[in-house]
């Protein structure tokens, strides 16, 4: 079965300090899609990033990087001097690979990050 | 342009009622998803809508129903409410099959 496990429920740091989100995941597939998805108060899901299991290069977008490990199963967010606005929920979420499509995504639980000034 | 927008934001029913929540996906796009989101907990899928038909479905049962449009637009129809249902409704819109699926703010379904 396939499945998601965020480990941290709640992570709580001081502005500039540097984050790290752990997620591991659970699949049969040899072709599947990772993903990270921000979910602040309003509730609206934001996508942050894909990645497809044939690329394990790590990626770094401005203070955002990932760190994909096939051989741990897992899909690491970090991020670099925190700030307040990164305040939210965090979700790491599995495809299984049916097209592509982002459709029948698997969710993990979350982790809700607070950033304090 | 408008990104994917759900109707209402809030709601309240009784036990045993019947609910109908809308989705207008974002412009040009063709697929739908709908997913369940329970507090404390991550989205969990629905089904997912594309060309009018129901493409593919989650672990959910017939309760939950819904529809497609020819402008793309989507309704989420669930029967017999329960006390379990409550949650928040999250549509997910993409173009095809390998795009990013943007999601609207979530209709706030409370159950009583």
């Amino acid at each position: 079965a396939q499945k998601v496990t965020q480990a941290q429920t709640e992570i709580s740091v001081v502005e500039k300090e540097d984050v790290t989100l752990d997620c591991v995941y659970e699949t049969r597939d040899t072709t599947y899609y990772l993903f990270w998805y921000k979910q602040p108060p309003s509730g609206e899901l934001v996508f942050l990033i894909r990645r497809n299991s044939f690329d394990e290069q790590n990626e770094i977008s401005g203070r955002y990087s990932w760190n994909f490990q096939k051989s741990t199963s897992s899909f690491n967010f970090t991020i670099t001097a925190s700030q307040v606005v990164d305040s939210a929920v965090y979700f790491c979420a599995l495809s299984d690979g049916y097209g592509g499509s982002q459709g029948n995504l698997i969710f993990g639980k979350g982790t809700k990050l607070s950033v304090k000034p | 342009d408008a990104g994917v927008t759900q109707s209402p934001t809030h709601l309240i029913k009784t036990r045993g009622q019947q609910v109908t929540l809308r989705c207008s996906p974002k412009s040009g796009h063709d697929t739908v998803s709908w997913y369940q989101q329970a507090l404390g907990q991550g989205p969990q899928f629905i089904f997912q809508y594309y060309e009018e038909e129901e493409r593919q479905r989650g672990n959910f049962p017939d309760r939950f129903s819904g529809h497609q449009f020819p402008n793309y637009s989507s309704e989420l129809n669930v029967n017999a409410l329960l006390l379990g249902d409550s949650a928040l409704y999250l549509c997910a819109s993409s173009l095809d099959w390998n795009t990013e699926a943007f999601f609207g703010q979530g209709t706030r379904l409370t159950v009583v």
